[in-house]
């Protein structure tokens, strides 16, 4: 049971590049989150999903995309990265509802020069 | 709009002594509360979750109270230990406007512990 995974770890990218973050949970869970992690700010969220094929904006959502094809995964994208796009990402899932924790995969650092 | 707020930003205790962490809230309408330990470099993992009716929640050394009329949560953590050095983020969930549950993070409090 590897809970939540995501890949890359690291990844460097020149402004206007593009490339998409994965996240993978194998709890069947129902819910996912891709939020950003800045310092001195705490973790906002960017898009979540609250089921398989479902999608919504969360309060950091312009410039990013996200996609849920398959329940276990949910795809984070960027299609023209900019400066202010460097952070570290966090994916989280959860069974959903309000009596269920939030899991976070190890993050993605992000720099874009 | 709901803000979470951790103080100190940072905090150092010699190893073997109990401390408490601090959050704040300002909106008092919330369904539950959880505690976070993250590691340099590292995700976050969850340590508590009180729900909005409960006081308080134990897992071993660890204690974590809410007081929801007053907007404020505390996490104990009894016998401190070098292992316990991390920084601790407080969450607080509550509606979005969208409709489903939504987790406010505070900016955590960077503990460490001095052997």
């Amino acid at each position: 049971n590897a809970g939540v995974t995501q890949t890359p770890k690291f990844r460097v990218l020149k402004t206007g590049q593009s490339m998409t973050l994965l996240c993978a949970q194998d709890m069947n869970h129902e819910y996912m989150y891709w939020y950003r992690q800045d310092p001195g700010m705490g973790l906002r969220l960017i898009h979540y999903s609250v089921g398989e094929g479902t999608t919504a904006k969360g309060e950091v959502p312009d410039g990013y995309n996200v996609s849920r094809l398959k329940k276990q995964n949910f795809l984070l994208g960027l299609e023209s990265a900019a400066p202010s796009q460097t952070s570290v990402y966090f994916c989280a899932s959860t069974q959903g509802g309000r009596s269920y924790e939030q899991y976070f995969g190890p993050g993605t650092r992000l720099t874009v020069t | 709009k709901q803000e979470v707020t951790q103080i100190p930003a940072a905090l150092s205790v010699p190893e073997g002594e109990n401390l408490v962490l601090n959050c704040s809230f300002t909106d008092s309408a919330i369904y539950n509360l959880q505690w976070f330990r993250q590691d340099p470099g590292k995700g976050l993992t969850s340590l508590l979750l009180i729900q909005s009716s409960q006081r308080e929640q134990t897992s071993g050394r660890l204690n974590a109270s809410l007081d929801k009329s007053s907007g404020r949560s505390t996490l104990y953590i009894a016998a401190s230990q070098p292992g316990d050095s991390a920084t601790y983020l407080c969450a607080v969930g509550a509606k979005s406007n969208f409709g489903n549950e939504k987790l406010t993070f505070g900016t955590g409090t960077r503990l460490t512990i001095i052997p």
